[in-house]
Formats: structure tokens, C-alpha cells, sequence
């Protein structure tokens, strides 16, 4: 069974703090992705990696950067949490005609 | 640019109705459609896929959903809803080679028993 793991489920960090979300997958998939999910604005796609080291911004990169240095690993940093960062993350990784998803991290930033 | 627009925030039938959810997409070329499940505090499920070929999709827990290409819709329906068909449902579109796929806002399908 094809798996995304993401390694919280629920985060609580304060403002400021730097913050990493860890994603790794065991099938091999070259491409990753990390989105944030707002109600009304579905899912929006942050940063993706097409292979080991290769990172590109998606529609909101702003506020985060990624690391993907093992082709399993994708994490996504928030350099200085804020409170607009309070969200649902999905990590996914996919071949050329489907993506796999993670559980889903909610983080909350007080 | 590539879009998905799904028009209802939310839909509501009974039980044992036949069920949709709309989609239209904007992309240039022929386009990779998707369907996604979530439910509550949960990552999404992928429910279907149009890539090429017949125009009805079938995928799974009996959903189904057809291509248009001269509507430029992706509809998922079912013949016959159950109550814990209850779920968000999200399309989504990818062009062909591309690494994005971009999803719609989101529709929350409700049935009542």
C-alpha cells in the first residue's frame, strides 16, 4: 500500500518560531509537493520538487522555504511563523497522472 | 493560466438520489482531470482519473464522472448517494507533462438519510 507520511498531525507553535514540517513517501516518486488548505480556497500549492535538490515555488511561496535533500524527504520550513500561517498542510508526492496524499498537518501559530 | 472553478460551495441531496458535483476547468491542450475525496481532519483520497479515451470515468465507491471537452466539464456523479458519502470533494487539472496540478475550492456534499 502507497504511503505519504507526514510526521504531525496537529502542530500548536508560538509567533516567530521556526518551524518544520516533514513529509516522506516510500514510492519512489520524483516529483513532492507541499500545499496549504483554507476553507473557500481550496488547496494551494506552496513549493514542489521534481528530484533530490531541485526545489520550485508554487502560487504562495512566500513566508516558507523547502529542503529536499533525500529523494523520500520533502519538509517545508516556515522561517518565522505567523498567525496567517495557522492552516492545513498536505503533502503530496505523485508519478505523471496521480498524487498521493498525506494525513494532513494542522498548525496553529499563537 | 490554468484554472478549476467548482460553482457550489455546497450540495445537498437525500439519500438514494442520484447525486452531482460540477467542475469546469480552463487549460490549454488536453488537460489531466482528477477527483478527490477528503474527510474530516484527513488527507485527500483520489477518487478518479480522466487522462485519455472513453469520456465516462468510473472510480471508486460507485463515483463516476464524465468529459466534456466542448463544456470544458469534469462532473463527478453517482446513481445513488449514502449518507457517508458526506465529504468534501475537490477537482482538480493538470496539463499534460506539467509538474502542478491545480484544484478547485472545494464542494461540500451533504446527504441526509
Amino acid at each position: 500500500d502507497v504511503k505519504v507520511t507526514q510526521s504531525s498531525r496537529y502542530l500548536v507553535k508560538r509567533t516567530g518560531e521556526k518551524v518544520f514540517l516533514e513529509c516522506v513517501q516510500d514510492m519512489d516518486h520524483e516529483n513532492m509537493f507541499w500545499y496549504r488548505q483554507d476553507p473557500g480556497l481550496g488547496l494551494r500549492l506552496i513549493y514542489f520538487s521534481y528530484d533530490v535538490k531541485m526545489k520550485e515555488k508554487g502560487d504562495i511561496p512566500e513566508g516558507y522555504s523547502v529542503s529536499r535533500e533525500k529523494k523520500e524527504r520533502f519538509s517545508l520550513i516556515l522561517e518565522s511563523a505567523s498567525t496567517n500561517q495557522t492552516s492545513m498542510y498536505l503533502c503530496a508526492s505523485s508519478t505523471p497522472t496521480e498524487a498521493f496524499f498525506g494525513q494532513g498537518t494542522r498548525l496553529t501559530v499563537v | 493560466a490554468q484554472s478549476v472553478a467548482q460553482p457550489e460551495d455546497q450540495v445537498n441531496v437525500a439519500e438514494g438520489n442520484p447525486l452531482t458535483v460540477k467542475c469546469t476547468y480552463s487549460v490549454s491542450g488536453n488537460p489531466y482531470l482528477f477527483w478527490y475525496v477528503q474527510y474530516p481532519n484527513r488527507g485527500l483520497q483520489f477518487l478518479l482519473k480522466y487522462i485519455t479515451g472513453d469520456n465516462l470515468v468510473k472510480g471508486s465507491y460507485g463515483f463516476e464522472a464524465e468529459f466534456n471537452k466542448s463544456q470544458t466539464s469534469f462532473h463527478l456523479k453517482k446513481p445513488s448517494a449514502l449518507v457517508s458519502d458526506s465529504a468534501l470533494y475537490f477537482c482538480a487539472v493538470r496539463s499534460p507533462g506539467g509538474f502542478k496540478t491545480i484544484f478547485g475550492a472545494g464542494t461540500r456534499l451533504f446527504v441526509k438519510a
